[in-house]
């Protein structure tokens, strides 16, 4: 299978710790994207990092990529209950993002 | 404005029913997708259209038909509706771009079908 692989599945911090998400993939990427999603909305665009990128950042987010490894992580540095969502990563295998396999998402929960 | 929308939001129906769910992106985007998310929140994609061709058919049963009028609409009709059916589905776009571009989501239709 294609799907990428989430870790932690679920995380809680509190407000001003730092979270990271991890995600691991098994076949060679074209890019890799990470998503957020907010209950009952839909998938928000956070990052998207090649596959001749090694770090990304954003704001208070930070995307590594190890291609020999096979992962990614997102990291959010001092994290706000309104960062609490479900982020997913998603696998580009062909040139558009659009077609990427998406993982089974981390969803975290910060408290005030 | 809404970049990616989608209509209806919420979409209750009993089984054996017609339904269609429309979507439209005013972003100019080349390829629009649908995508079906359980309720695990898992996400998969159902199917590609680039420039309202069919380029991805994921494993739909044929129920699903998706139509794409002109490049800006990609619409779902659903036949014989079934209960394991019940999901949230969400349209997306993107533009066709070498190494790849972010996708822009819909907000999602919540299909129930009782």
């Amino acid at each position: 299978s294609q799907q990428g692989e989430e870790d932690p599945q679920a995380l809680s911090i509190q407000e001003g710790e730092n979270a990271t998400m991890n995600c691991s993939y098994k076949t060679s990427i074209n890019n890799l994207q990470w998503y957020r999603q907010n209950s009952g909305r839909g998938l928000v665009h956070l990052i998207l990092i090649r596959s001749n990128e090694r770090e990304k950042h954003s704001g208070r987010l930070r995307v590594t990529l190890d291609t020999s490894k096979k992962s990614s992580s997102l990291l959010i540095t001092a994290s706000r209950a309104a960062d609490t969502a479900s982020y997913f990563c998603a696998m580009g295998f062909n040139t558009n993002a659009g077609k990427s396999t998406f993982g089974d998402g981390t969803t975290l929960t910060v408290k005030p | 404005d809404t970049a990616v929308s989608q209509t209806p939001k919420y979409l209750v129906t009993q089984m054996g029913n017609d339904k269609s769910i429309k979507c439209e992106q005013n972003l100019g985007h080349d390829t629009m997708y649908w995508y079906k998310q359980d309720s695990k929140k898992f996400l998969k994609i159902m199917f590609s259209y680039n420039n309202k061709e069919l380029i991805i058919n994921e494993t739909v049963p044929n129920r699903f038909s998706p139509k794409s009028p002109d490049k800006a609409h990609l619409n779902l009709h659903i036949n014989s509706l079934e209960l394991g059916d019940s999901a949230v589905y969400f349209c997306a776009s993107s533009q066709d771009i070498p190494g790849g571009a972010e996708a822009f989501f819909g907000q999602g239709t919540r299909l129930t079908v009782v």
